[in-house]
């Protein structure tokens, strides 16, 4: 089964720059989207088509994509920020739905 | 305002069945996919099933092809999933999303827990 890959932790100092990556085989073809999740709460989106920021979402996020890894980005990291962050795309078919496996952002 | 909320969600035995809805507004439903993805405790986000707004095709994780039934009626804005042969691995949280205009889930219920059990 498709899988995306991402590191299971990240630590920056508040005002530093966090980047998460994730890698996935069939990143080239299909988009990838990135969400935040803080404890006890539902997913946000935070990126979708790989780049673009939702209404509402500050600039200090943002996305990339090269080759067979996206990275979403945290410019200026606020303590607000600290969540676990998750990646998700489709297979090459594009008919199944990928979550990555997790990303926990933690502000010094 | 888009609004997602769940219900159905409790403790069931191994074996048993749970049927879980999604209410929706704020937004013109059939023309929107729905997707059902879960957490099990202390796990990541997984997507469990799918189905287009017209609800002709509908998609499944291998792990509950055969055991769940994604389904909506878009006269009352409800999403369904119906889960039978439930297993201990089907514990988690269920939240419902709202699949987006390029294949985002941009907006998602606040959950609702399943917990299969003896």
């Amino acid at each position: 089964s498709y899988e995306l890959t991402q590191p299971p932790s990240v630590s920056v100092s508040p005002g530093q720059t966090a980047r998460i990556t994730c890698s996935g085989d069939a990143l080239p073809k299909q988009y990838a989207y990135w969400y935040q999740q803080k404890p006890g709460q539902a997913p946000v989106l935070v990126i979708y088509k790989d780049s673009e920021r939702p209404s509402g979402i500050p600039d200090r996020f943002s996305g990339s994509s090269s080759g067979t890894t996206v990275t979403l980005t945290i410019s200026g990291v606020q303590a607000e920020d600290e969540a676990d962050y998750y990646c998700q795309s489709a297979d090459s078919s594009g008919t199944y739905e990928v979550f990555g496996t997790g990303t926990k952002v933690t502000v010094l | 305002e888009v609004q997602l909320v769940e219900s159905g969600g409790g403790l069931v035995q191994p074996g048993g069945s749970l049927r879980l809805s999604c209410s929706a507004s704020g937004f013109t439903f059939n023309t929107y996919a729905m997707a059902w993805v879960r957490q099990a405790p202390g796990k990541g986000l997984e997507w469990v099933s799918g189905i287009r707004g017209s609800g002709d095709r509908t998609y499944y994780i291998d792990s509950v092809k055969g055991r769940f039934t994604i389904s909506r009626d878009n006269s009352k804005k409800i999403l369904d999933l119906q889960m039978n042969s439930l297993r201990g691995e089907d514990t988690a949280v269920y939240y419902c999303a709202k699949v987006g205009d390029y294949g985002d889930f941009d907006f998602w219920g606040q959950g609702t827990l399943v917990t299969v059990s003896s």
